[in-house]
């Protein structure tokens, strides 16, 4: 199964803040990543699909890109709504494997 | 809008059968992927498995041959079964829509509607 390596584990951040996620993969997978957002006791949400693709209704700030088989997720400037844990998940082989996740905490 | 609304026990006695449903309201079953994704208690998410409308599916090795779905259209819902469950499945389970989208290359996948998901304890 592709190995979804997810940095960092979390992180402390301030309102304002520009916040950034990192996956790799462990083998190539095109840009077949999606981000997703979760906050406590809620199923999680897209933000992100095909690595760049922000989902109909994501805010803005909210951005992906890819470099090879890294890929980012940018929050432009963090808003109180935006603490919550962090998914890369890709898409490109099955099984379907999610990163470990990134929990974005107030400062 | 489509909504998932998933069903099923709380609680599954160790070595028996974890059954789950997921009702679909609000738009058609007949089309895209249905998704099982589990959480375990303050841990990350895992893929369990999809069925596509027309029945094909596909599951994570890592369950072997304990995991099965199935749909019925008639009921506009699709079925979790996971066998022989230890305390290791405890888990908050979460069905979901996978949606396929096409380009000149193939296709970008995304889930786009979840289920609320519901806790199932493996406990005697």
């Amino acid at each position: 199964a592709i190995q979804m390596t997810q940095s960092p584990s979390s992180l402390s951040a301030s309102v304002g803040d520009r916040v950034t996620i990192t996956c790799r993969a462990s083998q190539g997978i095109r840009d077949d990543l999606g981000w997703y957002q979760q906050k406590p006791g809620k199923a999680p949400k897209l933000l992100i699909y095909a690595a760049s693709n922000l989902h109909s209704g994501v805010p803005s700030r909210f951005s992906g890109s890819r470099s090879g088989t890294d890929f980012t997720l940018t929050i432009s400037s963090l808003q109180p709504e935006d603490f919550a844990t962090y998914y890369c998940l890709q898409d490109c082989f099955y099984p379907r494997t999610f990163g470990q996740g990134t929990k974005v905490e107030i400062k | 809008q489509v909504q998932l609304q998933e069903s099923g026990p709380g609680l599954v006695k160790p070595s028996e059968t974890l059954s789950l449903n997921c009702s679909v309201s609000g738009g058609s079953i007949s089309s895209d992927y249905w998704i099982w994704i589990r959480q375990p208690p303050g841990k990350g998410l895992e893929w369990l498995g999809y069925i596509h409308y027309s029945g094909s599916t596909n599951y994570n090795p890592s369950l072997k041959s304990r995991v099965t779905i199935s749909v019925d259209t008639s009921k506009k819902q699709f079925s979790l079964k996971l066998t022989s469950v230890t305390a290791a499945d405890t888990a908050v389970y979460y069905c979901a829509r996978e949606r396929a989208i096409g380009y000149h290359l193939g296709y970008h996948y995304f889930m786009d509607v979840w289920g609320k998901g519901t806790t199932v304890s493996v406990s005697s």
